[in-house]
């Protein structure tokens, strides 16, 4: 029944890994989103997706890469992890020309 | 480029006290406004939205006014609960697109029974 579903919910991982985090909606949403919390609890978009295009890339490294296989997913992956991408990562999606987003319950990324 | 700025927090209040927490913004054009609230150990939850000017967004309790003279979105409560505590996220967005969110930085809010 979750609208917005993340997994893994806390990821723990050495520098220098490669990681991915999954999201799923099922809401017929055509738009999907990145965002980024850090420390201080500040958020930021990092992408969006709709209908498989990309829509957002607000300078992000290009070490993180969106892939969307199809409407109901955009999973992050992230090469090379550093200490600095340590934070939690949000998915969201809407329906296009509604900005108002369900966002999922947060993926907890700590990088050792 | 578009920005929002919230009251630093956290916010101390007593159950039962009145809650405002204040929000500004600065954009281009004519966003929708958002108020999200992030329970501890979980994701955001929208509470409230407004999409014109002088609209009001409610929402359990919660109300915030739309004022484009001023460009606030200021959050009110009457009388706040212990459950109430949480942290607050203005947020802006565009009319339509994909162009997501811009967020305050939040606003911690500790009710204390």
């Amino acid at each position: 029944d979750t609208a917005v579903s993340q997994t893994p919910k806390y990821l723990v991982t050495q520098m220098g890994n490669d990681k991915s985090i999954k999201c799923e909606q099922n809401l017929g949403h055509d738009t999907m989103y990145w965002y980024k919390q850090d420390s201080k609890k500040f958020l930021k978009i990092m992408f969006s997706y709709n209908n498989k295009e990309l829509i957002i890339n607000e300078t992000v490294p290009n070490r993180f890469s969106p892939k969307s296989p199809d409407k109901a997913h955009l999973n992050l992956h992230i090469n090379s992890l550093e200490l600095g991408d340590s934070a939690v990562y949000f998915c969201a999606s809407s329906i296009g020309g509604q900005p108002a987003a369900f966002f999922g319950q947060g993926t907890r990324l700590t990088v050792v | 480029g578009d920005s929002v700025t919230q009251m630093e927090g956290p916010v101390t209040l007593s159950e039962e006290a009145f809650l405002t927490i204040n929000c500004t913004y600065t954009a281009t054009g004519y966003p929708s406004l958002f108020w999200y609230v992030q329970y501890p150990g979980e994701g955001l939850q929208l509470l409230l939205k407004a999409t014109k000017a002088d609209d009001k967004g409610s929402n359990k309790g919660f109300e915030a006014t739309y004022r484009k003279e001023t460009t606030s979105f200021h959050l009110e409560k009457g009388s706040v609960q212990v459950s109430d505590s949480a942290v607050y996220f203005c947020a802006l967005g565009p009319r339509g697109g994909a162009d997501g969110l811009t967020f305050g930085k939040g606003t911690h809010l500790i009710i204390q029974p």
